[in-house]
Order: structure tokens, then C-alpha cells, then sequence
């Protein structure tokens, strides 16, 4: 059963660099393409970007300035930076897996809640 | 910008059909997706290529598409299906979000 797990801090301070990671269990990474997905607090959804095992890359172009992904196949895991936090980052940043592009999501994680506060 | 648009509620009786809409869609060789997401937890694809339902999705979830609208129903709701569904299609293989229907089962 492939599950993912998102880690990283719940809080980070404006004009910081938000930083998570996703471990990939169940299924080797070098395969499919590891996306980030956002929920601010009683909102909708928000799908930040995605990275390929391979390393290319696809995001969302109203957050594409401040987005930087990484995966790392030898822990199986898959990074998202997102720079410049202000208030409106505040969300529950989810780590999602497609079986190709474009394809649904058909794993996620937990999710964590990410607070830009000062 | 591209922009889905989905009704912010759809209240049901038990055991009748809940009916929620997605337009806005642009169709080619990408196809509509429905989420459920309950409250604390993560979303669950519960439509894809939209009408097929993943393994473990029971058979009262169906989806369907005419013109620029998607559509999710749910035959004989139940009350574990009151949730949030979001549906999700794709806009030059950038993803979209529609911005979600709370179902409530009365």
C-alpha cells in the first residue's frame, strides 16, 4: 500500500522560506510525478506544482516565482520550498501522487499545516 | 483565468439523489476527476475519466459530462457521504480545482 507522509515546520515567520518534505513508502519514487497541493483554513484547493522522478517540473504560474521542488531517490522523498511566506500561505500543504501527466491524484497524504505568523 | 465552477452546497435526503455540477470544463483528451474530502482528512478520487471509479468507490457514485459541465452523482446517499467534493479537470496540463460543494445529508 503506497502511503505518503508530509514533514516539515507548522510554523514559519513572513518573508521566510516555507520548506517540507514527503517520504514515499510502499512504492519506489523513481516513477510517477510527486505533486503539492495547498488548503488554507476552511478553503478550497489549491495545487501548487509537481516534480517527475526525473527531475522536470510543472507549477502552478501564480506561485511559480517562489517554487522550488526536489526529489531525492535515494530516500524517496520529494521536497517543496516556497519563499517569500506571507499570512496568505497559511495551509494545509498536501503531498499527492499521479500515475502520469495528466492523470487524477490517486494517493495523498495527511497533509500538515503550515502557519505564517510573525 | 480558468475557472471552475461548482454550486457551494447541495443538501440531500437519505437515500435519495444527490446531484452536484462542475462548468466550466474544457474537454479534449483530458477528462474530469471528483474528490470527496471529509472534514480532518485528506481527499479521496472518488471519479475519473469522468465516470470510472477507483477500487473501493461503491457503485451509487457515478460521474457524467454534457457540454462544459461535469457532473458527480450519488444514488441513494448515505450519511457517511456528507462531505466537501471538489472536482478537478485540467487547463493546457496545468491542474484546476474547482472550488468545492459541501453535501449535506439532512
Amino acid at each position: 500500500q503506497v502511503q505518503l507522509q508530509e514533514s516539515g515546520p507548522g510554523l514559519v515567520k513572513p518573508s521566510e522560506t516555507l520548506s517540507l518534505t514527503c517520504t514515499v513508502s510502499g512504492d519506489s519514487i523513481s516513477s510517477y510525478y510527486w505533486n503539492w497541493i495547498r488548503q488554507p483554513p476552511g478553503k478550497g484547493l489549491e495545487w501548487i506544482g509537481y516534480i517527475h522522478y526525473s527531475g522536470s517540473t510543472k507549477y502552478n504560474p501564480s506561485l511559480k516565482r517562489r517554487v522550488t521542488t526536489s526529489v531525492d531517490t535515494s530516500k524517496n522523498q520529494f521536497s517543496l520550498k516556497l519563499s517569500s511566506v506571507t499570512a496568505a500561505d497559511t495551509a494545509v500543504y498536501y503531498c499527492a501522487r499521479q500515475s502520469y501527466d495528466p492523470s487524477p491524484f490517486d494517493y495523498w497524504g495527511q497533509g500538515t499545516l503550515v502557519t505564517v505568523s510573525p | 483565468s480558468y475557472e471552475l465552477i461548482q454550486p457551494p452546497s447541495v443538501s440531500v435526503s437519505p437515500g435519495q439523489t444527490a446531484i452536484i455540477t462542475c462548468s466550466g470544463v474544457k474537454w479534449g483528451d483530458k477528462s474530469a476527476c471528483w474528490y470527496q474530502q471529509k472534514p480532518g482528512q485528506s481527499p479521496v478520487l472518488v471519479i475519473y475519466e469522468d465516470n470510472r471509479r477507483p477500487s473501493g468507490i461503491p457503485e451509487r457514485f457515478s460521474g457524467s459530462s454534457s457540454g462544459n459541465t461535469a457532473t458527480l452523482t450519488i444514488s441513494g446517499t448515505q450519511a457517511m457521504d456528507e462531505a466537501d467534493y471538489y472536482c478537478q479537470a485540467w487547463d493546457s496540463s496545468l491542474v484546476v480545482f474547482g472550488g468545492g460543494t459541501k453535501l449535506t445529508v439532512l
